[in-house]
């Protein structure tokens, strides 16, 4: 097993231009979570999904987009980038948030200039 | 949403102290609360957890015991060592989604 992949690793972007962070898991997990982590701020939620077709927004949703086709993939949009999207972006997912903490993937580090 | 606070953002010890780190909680609908360890430049990893029906669980070095009438939760690690310097988050389950806390510095002092 993979476990949750994220790419790119790094990336650069210019202010307003617009991108896709990738996620994809192959261990079958029902729920999926996108979070941005900031220095002193933890882990804020952007976007969930608990199933194929089904997601939600987080504590901080502006500015991004996702979806949920297949179990596997969770993409997060950003739309048109701004220099306060510049964190660390993790993906997550779970076979159940009740009984089972998250896998993360390693994470794509987002700069916006 | 639930709310998670942290205490505190920064813990020094000296190697083979303990160390403890709390959290509480707003929503008294939360039921799982599970606990990551995020060394330097690393994805956060899951160290242990607890559920509302259990008072406390220990795992070798570390346990975490919660007290779900007063809201909080806190993570112990005994012994500590160098490789336990690392940043600890808590975490509280919401109506599937994870709300964590702001994050603990431990630096393990050898």
């Amino acid at each position: 097993n993979a476990g949750v992949t994220q790419t790119p690793k790094f990336q650069v972007l210019k202010t307003g231009q617009s991108m896709t962070l990738q996620c994809a898991q192959d261990m079958n997990h029902e729920y999926m979570s996108w979070y941005r982590q900031d220095p002193g701020m933890g882990l804020r939620l952007i976007h969930y999904s608990v199933g194929a077709g089904i997601t939600d927004q987080g504590e901080v949703p502006n500015g991004y987009n996702v979806s949920r086709s297949t179990t596997e993939d969770f993409p997060l949009r950003l739309l048109s980038a701004a220099p306060s999207q510049t964190s660390v972006y993790f993906c997550a997912s779970s076979y159940s948030t009740l009984n089972y903490g998250y896998t993360f993937g390693s994470g794509t580090r987002l700069t916006v200039v | 949403g639930e709310n998670v606070e942290q205490h505190p953002s920064t813990l020094s010890v000296q190697e083979g102290d303990s160390a403890v780190i709390k959290c509480t909680y707003s929503d008294s609908a939360s039921n799982y609360f599970p606990w990551y360890k995020q060394e330097l430049g690393k994805r956060p990893q899951l160290i242990i957890d607890i559920r509302s029906n259990v008072g406390e669980k220990k795992d070798q070095r570390i346990a975490v015991t919660l007290n779900k009438t007063a809201k909080h939760f806190s993570l112990h690690i005994t012994e500590t060592q160098p490789e336990d310097s690392a940043v600890y988050f808590c975490a509280a389950d919401n109506f599937n989604k994870f709300y964590f806390g702001s994050g603990t510095k431990l630096n393990v002092k050898p």
